[in-house]
């Protein structure tokens, strides 16, 4: 397995439930992220680990908890959604959070609110 | 103003013509400019990744940044409906900063 995975691919969840996202990046970097992807936007960065210490949360509510437990896993806890929220949600590694350091993403969890 | 923009198409054109995709931006502090793909589906994968002012070309794939102009593009040659993609402008300062995205622009290459 290379690069960075992301699972589910899709998921439909209510507004009460809870879930899990999950990602997991094999290319040995230090940092990974957590992005929001909606149309016709550009993406929201939501959550910056540096060596799964949380260095950014860009103001994103309560209802997104996300976990770093090491540098190759990141995980996006989910609960009590609003509709708005559904959209799809990339997770990304890179060797260091300097700007000049490209990102390599997954290809995302589909989120449907209902 | 916003720091990126960059038009969302769609931008429809036949097999084998040139494209051209553009962003321009208002930081005059970027120096690093990058080009994503992102088929349907997908995540962005890196296309091209250039520092300053200048040209970098790898196949069919040229990116160009004018700093002086604060404008970027990228050129596909001989363009395949395997282009067929979402493509993503970005960049930053190369600094403790964050990566800034453009909307996308959405291209079809027609048969």
């Amino acid at each position: 397995e290379t690069g960075v995975t992301q699972t589910p691919r899709h998921l439909v969840m209510g507004m009460t439930n809870k879930k899990s996202l999950k990602c997991e990046q094999h290319l040995g970097h230090n940092a990974m992220y957590w992005y929001k992807q909606s149309a016709k936007k550009p993406l929201e960065l939501m959550f910056v680990y540096n060596f799964k210490e949380q260095t950014e949360n860009n103001s994103v509510p309560s209802r997104f908890s996300p976990e770093c437990p090491n540098s190759s896993h990141l995980f996006l806890h989910l609960h009590t959604l609003q509709p708005e929220d559904s959209a799809l949600y990339l997770c990304a590694s890179s060797q260091t959070t300097r700007g000049n350091s490209p990102l390599h993403f997954g290809n995302g969890t589909r989120l449907t609110v209902t | 103003q916003k720091e990126v923009e960059q038009d969302p198409g769609p931008l429809s054109v036949p097999e084998g013509a040139i494209v051209s995709l553009n962003c321009t931006y208002s930081n005059s502090a970027f120096q690093y400019f990058m080009w994503y793909r992102q088929y349907s589906r997908k995540g962005p994968e890196l296309l091209m990744y250039t520092y300053s002012s200048g040209n970098k070309e790898d196949g069919r794939f040229t990116a160009q940044v004018d700093k002086s102009s604060k404008y970027i593009s990228l050129f596909i040659r001989d363009s395949q409906p395997s282009d067929s993609a979402t493509y993503l402008c970005a960049m930053s300062e190369g600094r403790d900063d964050k990566i800034i995205f453009g909307k996308g622009t959405r291209l079809h290459i027609l048969p």
